[in-house]
Protein backbone atom coordinates (compact mmCIF):
# COMPACT_ATOMS: atom_id res chain seq x y z
CA UNK A 1 0.00 0.00 0.00
CA UNK A 2 1.50 3.50 -0.82
CA UNK A 3 2.03 5.66 2.31
CA UNK A 4 2.95 9.26 1.90
CA UNK A 5 3.43 10.96 5.39
CA UNK A 6 3.97 14.88 5.90
CA UNK A 7 5.54 15.76 9.02
CA UNK A 8 7.47 19.27 9.66
CA UNK A 9 4.51 21.67 10.06
CA UNK A 10 3.88 23.97 12.49
CA UNK A 11 3.56 28.02 13.35
CA UNK A 12 6.08 30.16 12.24
CA UNK A 13 6.58 33.98 12.25
CA UNK A 14 6.42 35.98 9.22
CA UNK A 15 10.37 36.09 7.76
CA UNK A 16 11.09 32.55 9.26
CA UNK A 17 11.84 29.53 7.75
CA UNK A 18 10.54 25.60 8.48
CA UNK A 19 11.39 22.51 6.32
CA UNK A 20 8.67 19.59 5.45
CA UNK A 21 9.25 15.93 5.20
CA UNK A 22 7.53 13.14 3.28
CA UNK A 23 8.01 10.07 4.34
CA UNK A 24 7.36 7.37 1.60
CA UNK A 25 6.17 3.61 1.16
CA UNK A 26 4.99 1.11 -0.41
CA UNK A 27 6.46 1.64 -3.89
CA UNK A 28 9.66 1.99 -5.36
CA UNK A 29 10.33 5.61 -4.67
CA UNK A 30 13.48 6.23 -6.90
CA UNK A 31 11.59 6.33 -10.22
CA UNK A 32 8.47 8.44 -9.22
CA UNK A 33 8.97 12.31 -9.59
CA UNK A 34 7.00 13.99 -6.37
CA UNK A 35 5.60 17.04 -5.36
CA UNK A 36 4.36 19.29 -2.83
CA UNK A 37 0.29 21.24 -3.58
CA UNK A 38 -1.47 23.06 -0.97
CA UNK A 39 -4.77 24.56 0.28
CA UNK A 40 -5.16 27.55 2.08
CA UNK A 41 -7.77 27.72 4.81
CA UNK A 42 -11.35 27.28 2.86
CA UNK A 43 -9.42 27.90 -0.28
CA UNK A 44 -9.01 25.82 -3.45
CA UNK A 45 -5.33 23.62 -4.64
CA UNK A 46 -2.69 25.26 -5.48
CA UNK A 47 0.39 23.14 -7.08
CA UNK A 48 3.54 24.78 -5.33
CA UNK A 49 6.66 22.37 -6.71
CA UNK A 50 7.66 19.22 -8.17
CA UNK A 51 10.96 17.73 -8.59
CA UNK A 52 12.05 14.56 -11.01
CA UNK A 53 12.55 10.83 -10.09
CA UNK A 54 16.33 11.21 -9.93
CA UNK A 55 16.60 14.78 -8.65
CA UNK A 56 17.92 16.64 -11.47
CA UNK A 57 14.85 18.76 -12.40
CA UNK A 58 12.55 21.03 -10.13
CA UNK A 59 9.84 23.36 -11.07
CA UNK A 60 8.12 26.02 -8.88
CA UNK A 61 5.13 27.86 -8.90
CA UNK A 62 5.91 31.52 -9.61
CA UNK A 63 4.55 32.17 -5.60
CA UNK A 64 7.35 30.25 -4.00
CA UNK A 65 10.39 30.51 -6.24
CA UNK A 66 13.12 32.04 -4.93
CA UNK A 67 11.89 31.31 -1.79
CA UNK A 68 11.15 27.28 -1.69
CA UNK A 69 13.28 24.79 -2.16
CA UNK A 70 12.34 20.93 -3.49
CA UNK A 71 14.67 18.21 -2.86
CA UNK A 72 14.42 14.40 -2.30
CA UNK A 73 16.55 11.46 -0.61
CA UNK A 74 16.11 8.53 -2.63
CA UNK A 75 18.37 6.24 0.03
CA UNK A 76 16.16 7.77 2.53
CA UNK A 77 12.53 7.49 0.13
CA UNK A 78 12.11 10.98 1.96
CA UNK A 79 10.80 14.41 0.07
CA UNK A 80 11.48 17.78 1.71
CA UNK A 81 9.89 20.84 1.11
CA UNK A 82 13.04 24.05 3.15
CA UNK A 83 10.55 27.00 2.62
CA UNK A 84 12.05 30.64 3.68
CA UNK A 85 11.06 33.86 3.76
CA UNK A 86 7.95 32.64 4.45
CA UNK A 87 4.50 34.84 4.53
CA UNK A 88 1.28 34.93 5.32
CA UNK A 89 -0.16 33.73 2.59
CA UNK A 90 1.82 31.14 2.57
CA UNK A 91 -0.57 29.55 5.42
CA UNK A 92 -1.86 26.15 4.31
CA UNK A 93 -2.28 22.79 4.69
CA UNK A 94 0.55 21.22 2.41
CA UNK A 95 0.29 17.85 0.70
CA UNK A 96 2.74 15.30 -0.65
CA UNK A 97 1.49 14.12 -3.95
CA UNK A 98 3.52 11.10 -6.27
CA UNK A 99 3.25 11.85 -9.96
CA UNK A 100 1.68 8.95 -11.99
CA UNK A 101 2.76 7.65 -14.34
CA UNK A 102 6.50 6.71 -13.32
CA UNK A 103 9.33 9.20 -14.61
CA UNK A 104 6.78 11.83 -15.70
CA UNK A 105 8.07 15.53 -14.19
CA UNK A 106 7.27 17.94 -16.60
CA UNK A 107 4.32 17.27 -17.65
CA UNK A 108 1.38 14.95 -18.98
CA UNK A 109 0.84 13.11 -15.35
CA UNK A 110 -1.35 13.27 -12.09
CA UNK A 111 -1.52 12.79 -8.64
CA UNK A 112 -3.26 9.50 -7.65
CA UNK A 113 -1.50 8.98 -4.47
CA UNK A 114 -1.98 11.79 -1.70
CA UNK A 115 -0.06 12.36 1.92
CA UNK A 116 -3.02 13.36 4.49
CA UNK A 117 -1.43 17.32 4.58
CA UNK A 118 0.60 19.05 7.48
CA UNK A 119 -0.50 22.38 8.59
CA UNK A 120 1.81 25.30 8.09
CA UNK A 121 0.38 28.50 9.75
CA UNK A 122 2.37 31.95 9.37
CA UNK A 123 1.68 34.44 11.84
CA UNK A 124 2.95 36.81 14.02
CA UNK B 1 0.18 29.79 -17.38
CA UNK B 2 -2.78 28.33 -18.29
CA UNK B 3 -5.90 29.20 -16.31
CA UNK B 4 -8.82 26.75 -15.47
CA UNK B 5 -12.23 27.86 -14.82
CA UNK B 6 -14.91 25.73 -13.55
CA UNK B 7 -18.55 26.23 -13.99
CA UNK B 8 -20.57 25.92 -11.89
CA UNK B 9 -18.50 27.10 -8.32
CA UNK B 10 -21.37 25.25 -6.66
CA UNK B 11 -24.63 23.15 -6.99
CA UNK B 12 -27.16 21.17 -5.51
CA UNK B 13 -28.39 18.61 -6.54
CA UNK B 14 -30.53 14.83 -4.32
CA UNK B 15 -28.79 11.57 -3.73
CA UNK B 16 -29.89 9.69 -7.28
CA UNK B 17 -29.66 12.69 -9.57
CA UNK B 18 -26.98 13.27 -12.61
CA UNK B 19 -24.63 16.67 -12.76
CA UNK B 20 -22.40 17.56 -14.77
CA UNK B 21 -19.50 20.34 -14.33
CA UNK B 22 -17.49 21.83 -16.48
CA UNK B 23 -14.08 22.58 -17.18
CA UNK B 24 -12.71 25.14 -19.52
CA UNK B 25 -9.13 26.16 -20.16
CA UNK B 26 -7.47 29.23 -21.31
CA UNK B 27 -5.70 27.69 -24.25
CA UNK B 28 -5.65 23.78 -25.35
CA UNK B 29 -4.76 21.81 -23.10
CA UNK B 30 -5.38 18.29 -25.19
CA UNK B 31 -6.83 16.05 -23.57
CA UNK B 32 -4.58 16.57 -20.12
CA UNK B 33 -7.01 16.97 -18.08
CA UNK B 34 -7.35 15.24 -14.34
CA UNK B 35 -10.70 14.93 -11.78
CA UNK B 36 -10.34 15.12 -8.57
CA UNK B 37 -13.10 14.92 -5.30
CA UNK B 38 -12.29 16.30 -2.22
CA UNK B 39 -14.10 15.55 0.93
CA UNK B 40 -13.73 17.98 4.01
CA UNK B 41 -10.69 17.79 5.71
CA UNK B 42 -9.13 14.91 3.44
CA UNK B 43 -6.89 14.76 1.16
CA UNK B 44 -8.35 15.21 -2.69
CA UNK B 45 -8.85 11.80 -4.59
CA UNK B 46 -8.25 11.08 -8.20
CA UNK B 47 -10.92 10.04 -10.64
CA UNK B 48 -10.33 10.94 -13.93
CA UNK B 49 -7.22 11.04 -15.63
CA UNK B 50 -6.24 12.47 -19.07
CA UNK B 51 -9.56 13.37 -19.87
CA UNK B 52 -11.58 10.14 -20.05
CA UNK B 53 -9.98 7.62 -18.07
CA UNK B 54 -11.44 6.35 -14.86
CA UNK B 55 -9.06 5.80 -12.17
CA UNK B 56 -8.94 2.48 -10.87
CA UNK B 57 -11.58 1.59 -7.97
CA UNK B 58 -13.85 4.45 -9.06
CA UNK B 59 -16.88 4.04 -9.20
CA UNK B 60 -18.19 4.00 -13.09
CA UNK B 61 -20.90 6.52 -12.22
CA UNK B 62 -18.20 9.06 -13.00
CA UNK B 63 -17.33 9.77 -16.64
CA UNK B 64 -15.15 12.24 -18.32
CA UNK B 65 -15.40 13.88 -21.55
CA UNK B 66 -13.73 16.77 -23.89
CA UNK B 67 -10.71 17.98 -25.04
CA UNK B 68 -8.88 20.99 -26.10
CA UNK B 69 -10.22 23.72 -24.34
CA UNK B 70 -13.68 22.51 -22.67
CA UNK B 71 -14.01 19.29 -20.38
CA UNK B 72 -16.87 17.74 -18.39
CA UNK B 73 -17.28 15.71 -15.51
CA UNK B 74 -20.11 13.34 -15.34
CA UNK B 75 -21.91 12.04 -12.00
CA UNK B 76 -24.96 9.61 -12.53
CA UNK B 77 -26.77 8.09 -9.38
CA UNK B 78 -25.33 10.37 -6.55
CA UNK B 79 -24.35 8.57 -3.30
CA UNK B 80 -23.94 10.54 0.06
CA UNK B 81 -20.14 10.31 -0.25
CA UNK B 82 -20.15 12.50 -3.72
CA UNK B 83 -21.38 15.66 -1.99
CA UNK B 84 -17.95 17.38 -2.12
CA UNK B 85 -15.78 19.69 -3.55
CA UNK B 86 -14.91 18.83 -7.22
CA UNK B 87 -11.62 20.46 -9.05
CA UNK B 88 -9.85 19.93 -12.57
CA UNK B 89 -6.44 20.02 -12.71
CA UNK B 90 -4.63 20.43 -16.43
CA UNK B 91 -1.09 19.03 -16.65
CA UNK B 92 -0.24 19.73 -20.16
CA UNK B 93 2.30 22.33 -18.78
CA UNK B 94 3.95 23.66 -16.16
CA UNK B 95 2.63 25.77 -14.16
CA UNK B 96 0.21 23.22 -13.50
CA UNK B 97 -2.96 24.80 -12.53
CA UNK B 98 -6.17 23.77 -10.84
CA UNK B 99 -9.65 24.92 -11.05
CA UNK B 100 -11.66 26.72 -8.76
CA UNK B 101 -13.47 23.89 -7.31
CA UNK B 102 -16.69 22.89 -7.59
CA UNK B 103 -18.66 22.29 -4.75
CA UNK B 104 -21.79 19.71 -4.86
CA UNK B 105 -24.23 20.10 -2.14
CA UNK B 106 -27.42 18.19 -0.98
CA UNK B 107 -30.85 19.86 -1.88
Amino acid sequence: EVQLLESGGGLVQPGGSLTLSCAASGFSFSVYAMGWVRQAPGKGLEWVSIISHSGGSRYYADSVKGRFTISRDNSRDTLYLQMNSLRDVDTAVYFCVRADPPYYYDREYFFENWGQGTLVTVSS
Amino acid sequence: DIQMTQSPSSLSASVGDRVTITCRASQSISSFLNWYRQKPGKAPKLLIYAASNLQSGVPSRFSGSGSGTDFTLAISNLQPEDFATYYCQQSYSTPITFGQGTRLEIK
